[in-house]
C-alpha cells in the first residue's frame, strides 16, 4: 500500500510569513510529485510539480524534493489571507496517483 | 492551458433518477481520467479511473453498475450516477491526465450533487 502523509494541521501562520508544507511518500520508486491548493468548496488546482531532487521556484512558492528522505515540501513566502486552503500533496508511481488527505492553511491578517 | 470543464456545476434531482455529468480536457487530449467525490472537509476519495476506449477502473467498494463511466474519446469522459438516493448527494470532481512528460493531473470545478 503505498501511502502519502501529510500534516492535517490546521496550520496558522501570520500574514508576510513563511508557510511550510510537508509531505512524506512511502514508495522509492514514486517519479512525480505534485502540489495542489484546494479552497473550499471548490476543486484542486495544481500550483506546482516537481520531478528532480532539490528546489523548484515558482513566483512566492518552492517546491524541495528529497528522494533520500522520501520528502516533498512546499514554502510560501510572504503568506497572503488569499493562500489560507487546504494544500494536498500527491505523489505519482507508475501511472497512479496517490493523495495525501492535505493539509489546512490559515494565514492570518 | 490545461483546461478541464465539468458539466453540470451543481444538479438538483429527486431520488431514483439518474445524473449523468460530462468532464472534458479543453486544451489537450487525455487518454487517462479520472473521477473522484468529496463530502464536506473530507478528503478526495478516487472512485475510478477511465481509460479511453477501454472499460474503466474502479475502486474497492465502488458500486460499477451505479456509477457508469464512459470514456469515448480523448477529450470527454462521462460520470451516470444511476437511480440516484440522497446518500450519493456529494462533490463530484473528474480530472483529466495530460501526456508525457509532465504527466500531470489537472481537476475539473466539480459537481454538486443534491438528491432529495
Amino acid at each position: 500500500q503505498k501511502e502519502v502523509e501529510q500534516n492535517s494541521g490546521p496550520l496558522s501562520v501570520p500574514e508576510g510569513a513563511i508557510a511550510s508544507l510537508n509531505c512524506t511518500y512511502s514508495d522509492r520508486g514514486s517519479q512525480s510529485f505534485f502540489w495542489y491548493r484546494q479552497y473550499s468548496g471548490k476543486s484542486p488546482e495544481l500550483i506546482m510539480s516537481i520531478y528532480s531532487n532539490g528546489d523548484k521556484e515558482d513566483g512566492r512558492f518552492t517546491a524541495q524534493l528529497n528522494k533520500a528522505s522520501q520528502y516533498v515540501s512546499l514554502l510560501i513566502r510572504d503568506s497572503q489571507p488569499s493562500d489560507s486552503a487546504t494544500y494536498l500533496c500527491a505523489v505519482k508511481f507508475g501511472n497512479q496517483f496517490y493523495f495525501g488527505t492535505g493539509t489546512s492553511l490559515t494565514v492570518i491578517p | 492551458g490545461a483546461v478541464v470543464s465539468q458539466h453540470p456545476s451543481r444538479v438538483i434531482c429527486k431520488s431514483g433518477t439518474s445524473v449523468k455529468i460530462e468532464c472534458r480536457s479543453l486544451d489537450f487530449q487525455a487518454t487517462t481520467m479520472f473521477w473522484y467525490r468529496q463530502f464536506p472537509k473530507k478528503s478526495l476519495m478516487l472512485m475510478a479511473t477511465s481509460n479511453e476506449g477501454s472499460k474503466a477502473t474502479y475502486e474497492q467498494g465502488v458500486e460499477k453498475d451505479k456509477f457508469l463511466i464512459n470514456h469515448a474519446s480523448l477529450t470527454l469522459s462521462t460520470l451516470t450516477v444511476t437511480s440516484a438516493h440522497p446518500e450519493d448527494s456529494s462533490f463530484y470532481i473528474c480530472s483529466a491526465k495530460s501526456g508525457a512528460p509532465t504527466d500531470t493531473q489537472y481537476f475539473g470545478p466539480g459537481t454538486r450533487l443534491t438528491v432529495l
